[in-house]
């Protein structure tokens, strides 16, 4: 089952310029995460957003969450080469399976 | 160093054999694993919640008797694709998470799957 959808499915940006992706999702959750994905590798947790808040901030990473809307962002400033992959967001359930459903994902390209 | 270690990385089979890939939590005790299957270019797809000494449960539309999950400690989950055939062909990922609320989930390096 997928949770909803990213968008855009795909980003081209110049180094330095700032990049936005988003997500929407369709049922209740506890929390929202967002992953990085490099080609062919599995995936590394960057940051996580309870339903109670709405905005979060690590480093060059800011996510906001609008749980009315049932939508989140994901901004990358100041952006490098080196943050090409692709990212996702997920959901957790509001139930206690602990399991996480997974957005479309964007496929972000960084030229230097 | 990575909490969740996933074998093999690529293995390459024939159809009508059987894999098995094998997830290990290195860090902390996993009473939940997660199965995930990934197209090129694609999502993760959620096939089964891995359950430490009982069965796992399967998203709807995965087969139970092609995707065997056994997760028999609470440091080891392995995933059999039984009988597998060129459709098989994926990329499978595991990931396992503190059975807490609000935590994050830590993921395997991924098995690359070709089935020919």
């Amino acid at each position: 089952s997928q949770q909803g959808e990213e968008d855009p499915q795909a980003l081209s940006i110049q180094e330095g310029e700032n990049a936005t992706m988003n997500c929407s999702y369709k049922t209740s959750i506890n929390n929202l995460q967002w992953y990085r994905q490099n080609s062919g590798r599995g995936l590394v947790h960057l940051i996580l957003i309870r339903s109670n808040e709405r905005e979060k901030h690590s480093g060059r990473l800011r996510v906001t969450l609008d749980t009315s809307k049932k939508s989140s962002s994901l901004l990358i400033t100041a952006s490098r080469a080196a943050d090409t992959a692709s990212y996702f967001c997920a959901t957790g359930a509001m139930d206690s399976s602990y399991k996480l459903i997974f957005g479309s994902g964007t496929r972000l390209l960084v030229r230097p | 160093g990575a909490v969740v270690s996933q074998h093999p990385s690529r293995v390459i089979c024939k159809s009508g054999t059987s894999v098995k890939i094998e997830c290990r939590s290195l860090d902390f005790q996993a009473t939940t694993m997660f199965w995930y299957r990934q197209f090129p270019k694609k999502s993760l797809m959620l096939m089964a919640t891995s359950n430490e000494g009982s069965k796992a449960t399967y998203e709807q539309g995965v087969e139970k008797d092609k995707f065997l999950i056994n997760h028999a400690s609470l440091t080891l989950s392995t995933l059999t694709v039984t009988s597998a055939h060129p459709e098989d062909s994926s990329f499978y990922i595991c990931s396992a998470r503190r059975p807490t609320l609000n935590t994050e989930a830590f993921f395997g390096q991924g098995t690359r799957l070709t089935v020919v």
